[in-house]
This record gives C-alpha cells, structure tokens and sequence, in this order.
C-alpha cells in the first residue's frame, strides 16, 4: 500500500500565526483527504483535496481558515491559518487505495 | 447519513484471553467497513477491511472482524490478547459505490489489555 511522509510531525505555534503541513506519497494518487483530530475525539474530514481542482471543504471547516495546495499526484499542504488554542488538534492526511485508506502519521499542533 | 457506534469507551481485558471490540453502523447502499488502530502518539494503522465475500475477515496482528449485515455491526476480535495490542481502536465506514468516498469514524474504543 501507499507510504506517506507527513511532516512536521508536532510543533508549538503562537496564536495568530499560521502552519503549513506536509504530505508526500510513494505514488501518485487521485484523492487526498485531510481529517482533524481534536484531543479524545474521533477524526473529523476536513476536506478532499483532487490534484488540479480545488478542495472540497466539509461543514464547518472553509478555505480561509484551512487552504488546501494539490500541486501534483504524490503531495499536498494543509495550512492551518490565524491559529488560536481551539486548533490545538491532531491533523493528518489519507489517501485511498485498493487496500484502503492510509493515514499520514500525523502532525501534533499546540497552539499557545 | 452515514454513521458510527462505538458503544464502548474502553475495553478491559486480560491478556490471554479472547477480546471484542463492538460496531455498528449506517450507510446507504452497501458498506465499506474498516478498523484503524492508533497507539499513543502515532498516526492510524489499518487493521482490516470488508467489502464483499465472506462475512469473517482477517486482518493484521491476529485481528479478525465479523461483517453482519442484518444486524449492521462490524465487531472486532482476537482469540488471544497481547499487552501489545493496548491502544485506541477505531471502526470506520464509507458508502461502496465506486471510486473513494467520503470515510465516517467512530468515537473510538480504547483497549487496555491487563498483564
């Protein structure tokens, strides 16, 4: 199945600023998706990412606050923009394959 | 809309001994069934899917699951617990219709498997 390298795997961000993460898969692939894991909670999709198309954004999450990049078949950013304590999640990326979805190892965020 | 049930927020076992981690869900159409484990600190690592075919399917470590459709539950099982398998399990579902498609997870089961 699909390898993905997903970085940084935590960091410590001030409010207001922004973060950028990374995914980068072993072969090209259709669709990503990124999901949002808030602490003790399940994962929530935040949005579908198709290279060369805009990202489709699920309820309650939108563009300004996570802009989506898909410049080619094998990467994509999620940046999480103005952050405050409420983003303070678990962020990770998936990509789907004939054996099934596989999941980034995910980026820690603290925003303090 | 597609949904998940973990009725369970933690299961204790000992090691050793058979282990069930319950699911139930709801899609339309048929499903597209999985389990991820997530141990501390680390990202999601599959488990086991089902698709078609036979309702018991076997997956990695040990882990099989039983597909019931008329009872829409996909639980998740072990004949024999291992220390290692303590961890946070999560039971997933998307409709099967071609192409990927949006993926609903439950609220998780943490698994304590006692020495």
């Amino acid at each position: 199945s699909a390898v993905i390298s997903q970085k940084p795997s935590r960091d410590i961000c001030q409010r207001g600023t922004s973060l950028t993460i990374q995914c980068q898969v072993d072969s090209q692939v259709t669709m990503m998706f990124w999901y949002r894991q808030q602490p003790g909670q399940s994962l929530t999709l935040i949005a579908t990412a198709n290279q060369g198309s805009e990202a489709t954004y699920e309820s309650g999450f939108v563009i300004d606050k996570f802009p989506i990049s898909r410049p080619n078949l094998t990467f994509s950013t999620l940046t999480v923009s103005n952050m405050s304590p409420e983003d303070s999640s678990i962020y990770l990326c998936s990509v789907g394959t004939v054996y099934g979805y596989t999941f980034g190892s995910g980026t820690r965020l603290t925003v303090v | 809309a597609q949904s998940v049930a973990q009725p369970e927020d933690q299961v204790n076992v000992a090691e050793g001994n058979p282990l069930t981690v319950k699911c139930t869900y709801s899609v339309s159409g048929n499903p597209y069934l999985f389990w991820y484990v997530q141990y501390p600190n680390r990202g999601l690592q599959f488990l086991l899917k089902y698709i078609t075919g036979d309702n018991l399917v076997k997956g990695s470590y040990g882990f099989e699951a039983e597909f019931n459709k008329s009872q829409t539950s996909f639980h998740l099982k072990k004949p024999s617990a291992l220390v290692s398998d303590s961890a946070l399990y999560f039971c997933a579902v998307s409709p099967f219709s071609g192409g990927y498609q949006k993926v609903t997870f439950g609220t998780g089961t943490k698994l304590q498997v006692i020495p």
